[in-house]
């Protein structure tokens, strides 16, 4: 079983669509938890940090960590054609991210 | 916020030669730099960590001796793939850590650089 679980898609959507991607994890230690997207041949991009549990919003994004369950949530709201995407949990105890296999996310007009 | 570069982006050679790869932190001081490797729709395998002035750690199954890494500066870090062949054809992504005071500090991550080995 690997340590963090992510479905790798694809997951297509309407345009104005709410999105919901998520990832589970067995590792208990595991303290901080981002998603990033990352854009066909570029690095990750840092959209959402999460230390512990609870929910954080930045704009039409907003990361859920439930500790309990082990899973984490990304929602994208008024989803655009841009937010077209592979989106990427990785989640951390100390430095070093573990990552989940990534989501591709595709915003149909 | 703080960028990462990598040079080249994209660079084609041919078996047997080798490859170096930089990685720079433009506005920030980078302690450690980790580099990934990443195929097609895959995710991002950490191949190893390197701090500033000291050895390389690499994860399991990746070969030091194949894929040298040096941290000369706090601000520049490279990879060289030796004696490269097809297989070693891959995505090689840096990230840099700006260390944030005993937690966990931010990676940031450069634009990746593609390397295709003939």
């Amino acid at each position: 079983q690997k340590e963090v679980e992510q479905d790798p898609g694809p997951l297509s959507v309407p345009e104005g669509a709410i999105v919901s991607l998520n990832c589970t994890y067995s590792n208990s230690a595991f303290q901080y938890f981002m998603w990033y997207r990352q854009y066909s041949r570029k690095g990750p991009e840092l959209l959402m940090y999460t230390y512990s549990s609870g929910n954080k919003e930045d704009g039409r994004f907003t990361a859920q960590v439930d500790k309990s369950s082990k899973y984490i949530s990304l929602f994208i709201r008024d989803s655009q054609p841009s937010d077209s995407a592979t989106y990427l949990c990785a989640m951390s105890a100390d430095y070093q991210l573990i990552w989940g296999a990534g989501t591709k996310l595709i915003i149909k007009p | 916020g703080a960028v990462v570069s990598q040079h080249p982006s994209w660079v084609i050679c041919k078996s047997g030669t080798s490859v170096k790869i930089e990685c720079r932190s433009l506005d920030f001081q980078a302690t450690t730099m980790f580099w990934y490797r990443q195929f097609p729709k895959q995710s991002l395998m950490l191949m190893a960590t390197s701090n500033e002035g000291s050895k390389a750690t690499y994860e399991q199954g990746v070969e030091k001796d194949k894929f040298l890494i040096n941290h000369a500066s706090l601000t520049l870090s490279t990879l060289t793939v030796t004696s490269a062949h097809p297989e070693d054809s891959s995505f090689y992504i840096c990230s840099a850590r700006e260390d944030a005071g005993g937690g966990m500090g931010e990676q940031f991550f450069g634009p990746g650089t593609r390397l295709t080995v003939l």
